[in-house]
């Protein structure tokens, strides 16, 4: 299984602010993802993260709120833009090979938003 | 009605009996199922993957699929403390190139000692 590192693994923000969430994989791998899991809830998948395009965003999720951007096979970054309380939640890197059709999960990081 | 349900639970097993989870899918074009567990704080970690009809084993585990019935269940044998869980199935529907996982709700599951 790949080591996905991701930092921060938690903040506190003010509202209004935006946060980037850093994702860096050990190997090389062809689909990286980034879910959202709220308090108590299942994942959601907010996007696929294209390397070197435009993130593929899932109903729901817009470019303006939450830009991704992938500049090679390891590393990824997610924002969350102007923040409020509902976007309290922790997000999740994820990156599944194609081989074997696995997906591994990063630590995520809990992201509260005061 | 939803791509993957799951009965939430919470699922009380004693110690050392058979703890079974269930998952039904309503994409009948889905090839691969797959199996994570979550401890309380934690990301989901993978434990079982299955592509076949039938039972697959790994140690106290065994995933079943019955794709015409459109359900994957897991097995815990001898279940222990350590097993406790929220356990969320997952399939690659309704997407192109089968890429994306849909997670389940999530089955919470209590073993006591």
């Amino acid at each position: 299984s790949a080591v996905i590192s991701q930092k921060p693994s938690r903040d506190i923000c003010q509202r209004g602010t935006s946060l980037t969430i850093q994702c860096q994989v050990d190997s090389q791998v062809t689909m990286m993802f980034w879910y959202r899991q709220q308090p108590g809830q299942s994942l959601t998948l907010i996007a696929t993260a294209n390397q070197g395009s435009e993130a593929t965003y899932e109903s729901g999720f817009v470019i303006d709120k939450f830009p991704i951007s992938r500049p090679n096979l390891t590393f990824s970054t997610l924002t969350v833009s102007n923040m409020s309380p509902e976007d309290s939640s922790i997000y999740l890197c994820s990156v599944r090979y194609r081989s074997t059709g696995e997906l591994f999960f990063g630590e995520g990081s809990r992201l509260t938003v005061l | 009605q939803k791509e993957v349900e799951q009965n939430s639970g919470p699922l009380s097993v004693p110690e050392g009996a058979i703890a079974s989870l269930n998952c039904t899918y309503s994409d009948r074009g889905s090839q691969s199922f797959f199996w994570y567990r979550q401890y309380s704080g934690k990301s989901p970690e993978l434990i079982m993957f299955i592509y076949s009809n039938g039972d697959k084993e790994d140690g106290r585990f065994t995933a079943q699929l019955n794709k015409a019935s459109q359900y994957v269940s897991l097995l815990i044998r001898d279940s222990q403390p350590s097993d406790s869980a929220t356990y969320l199935c997952a399939f690659p529907g309704f997407n192109f190139g089968n890429e994306k996982l849909t997670f389940g709700t999530g089955t919470r599951l209590t073993i006591i000692p």
